[in-house]
């Protein structure tokens, strides 16, 4: 079946690394997502990797993948308060059909 | 292009009522997807088109649910009968799908929450 599941919630300071956790079910994903939502906007493409990578840098994003154990990570390198948002991990299940995860709150401390 | 919009932003609706949302993609576009969130929950696919063709519909979509895109342009969701459980946000969502190496992308409106009463 198609299942996402990611943590619901991380409290960090500012400045410090947030490492964010999913797993996915599906091993046929082309795409592994990680998408962002602010407070009253819609989602937005925060970045995404290749299924037959490991890991991906991005400025301070870094997303790692462990296709054996269908495990995505993201990391955000020094916190900033702006990145408070619900990150949503999601996978595309073929044919570019995405599923997403419930999402994980992002609170950063100043 | 401004982006994926959606009409109306919210709509308050007794139950039993029908209500239609639209949706308008990016003009370049070719995929259009419908969304539902239920509050501390992602995005729960429900439907998608490539152009005009609806390819796949969940089986959340109950037959009170219909959606078109009848000229492969803007796409409309509408609910029938509506019951408490169907007050969400429906999001819009709109991607490119070429023969060239694409990532998927999908291109969210704001949403259209429903609150039926």
């Amino acid at each position: 079946g198609e299942d996402v599941e990611q943590s619901l919630f991380l409290s960090v300071r500012e400045g410090d690394s947030s490492v964010i956790n999913c797993t996915y079910t599906d091993s046929s994903s082309t795409y592994l997502y990680w998408y962002k939502q602010e407070p009253g906007a819609g989602l937005q493409l925060l970045t995404y990797i290749f299924s037959n990578m490991d890991m991906k840098q991005d400025q301070r994003l870094t997303v790692l993948l462990n296709k054996k154990d269908k495990h995505l990570s993201l990391r955000i390198a020094d916190t900033q308060t702006g990145d408070s948002a619900i990150y949503f991990c999601a996978e595309d299940t073929g044919g570019f059909k995405t599923i997403f995860g419930a999402g994980t709150r992002l609170f950063v401390k100043a | 292009d401004t982006g994926v919009s959606q009409d109306p932003r919210h709509k308050i609706t007794k139950r039993g009522q029908n209500v239609t949302f639209r949706c308008d993609p990016i003009s370049e576009h070719n995929r259009l997807y419908w969304y539902r969130q239920t509050l501390g929950q992602g995005p729960e696919f429900l439907t998608y088109f490539q152009n005009e063709a609806q390819l796949e519909k969940s089986r959340l979509l109950s037959d009170r649910f219909s959606a078109e895109r009848p000229k492969g342009s803007f796409s409309t969701l509408e609910i029938q009968r509506t019951e408490q459980g169907d007050s969400a946000m429906y999001l819009c969502a709109s991607s490119l799908l070429t023969g060239r190496l694409i990532t998927g992308e999908l291109f969210f409106g704001e949403g259209s929450r429903l609150t039926v009463l």
